[in-house]
């Protein structure tokens, strides 16, 4: 079976310094896979997404980046954290063509 | 309008109690259809897909209605465990190659004892 890792948990940093969350799934190839971002008491807005290695595509102009160096390895960077970014980060993975996501367990970000 | 609109709630009921969640979407060409939960401070699980036909899992009942752009989720015997906050989730493009999935805010729900 599939199953999606998402690492770190909790992330606390201060304004203004960099961000490498990563993420990788494991038991299937080739998945889609994609970033969300869950601000408090709101809905889930997708940043990235990605059908294949090297193949990024952004939602929403941002101060974050996304990159796929493997094929089943997702990572969302920032190079100077921005109050703004703090929020709670779900990694996802789907086959597309109108499949259900299935989410890591989120990365709750905090900038100071 | 929204894409996925649904009511925010929040819902409180009894245990046992029967309780219907509806949402609505505006994307005409949108073709499948879901029901996640998210536990507070979780991440949002699958809870079934939506068939046109109807479908049910449980206590569990979901409903589309392409009509209206209806979509809604039926949960019959409360528990204490369902106590969370239901995600009504459309495809966002439509047509046979979409990738996205566009999310409802969600509609909390709390069972009480």
């Amino acid at each position: 079976s599939q199953t999606i890792h998402q690492w770190p948990a909790t992330l606390v940093q201060p304004v203004g310094s960099p961000l490498s969350l990563e993420c990788t799934v494991e038991g299937t190839s080739n998945p889609n896979l994609y970033w969300y971002r869950q601000a408090a008491g709101r809905g889930l807005q997708l940043l990235f997404y990605s059908v294949g290695i090297g193949q990024i595509s952004s939602e929403v102009p941002q101060n974050l980046s996304a990159s796929r160096p493997q094929d089943r390895q997702f990572i969302l960077s920032s190079k100077k954290l921005l109050l703004s970014d703090s929020g709670f980060y779900l990694c996802a993975w789907g086959w597309g063509a109108g499949q259900p996501q299935h989410f890591g367990d989120g990365t709750r970000l905090s900038i100071l | 309008r929204k894409e996925v609109e649904q009511d925010p709630g929040p819902f409180n009921v009894p245990e046992g109690a029967t309780v219907a969640f509806n949402c609505t979407y505006s994307n005409s060409a949108s073709q499948s259809f879901f029901w996640y939960r998210q536990d507070c401070r979780k991440e949002p699980k699958l809870l079934m897909s939506v068939y046109s036909s109807g479908n049910e899992d449980g206590r569990f009942t979901a409903q589309l209605n392409r009509a209206s752009q209806y979509i809604s989720l039926l949960i019959r015997d409360s528990k204490l465990s369902d106590s969370a906050t239901y995600l009504c989730v459309v495809n966002a493009e439509g047509g046979g190659s979409n990738y996205k999935l566009t999310f409802g805010k969600g509609t909390l729900l709390t069972v009480n004892p």
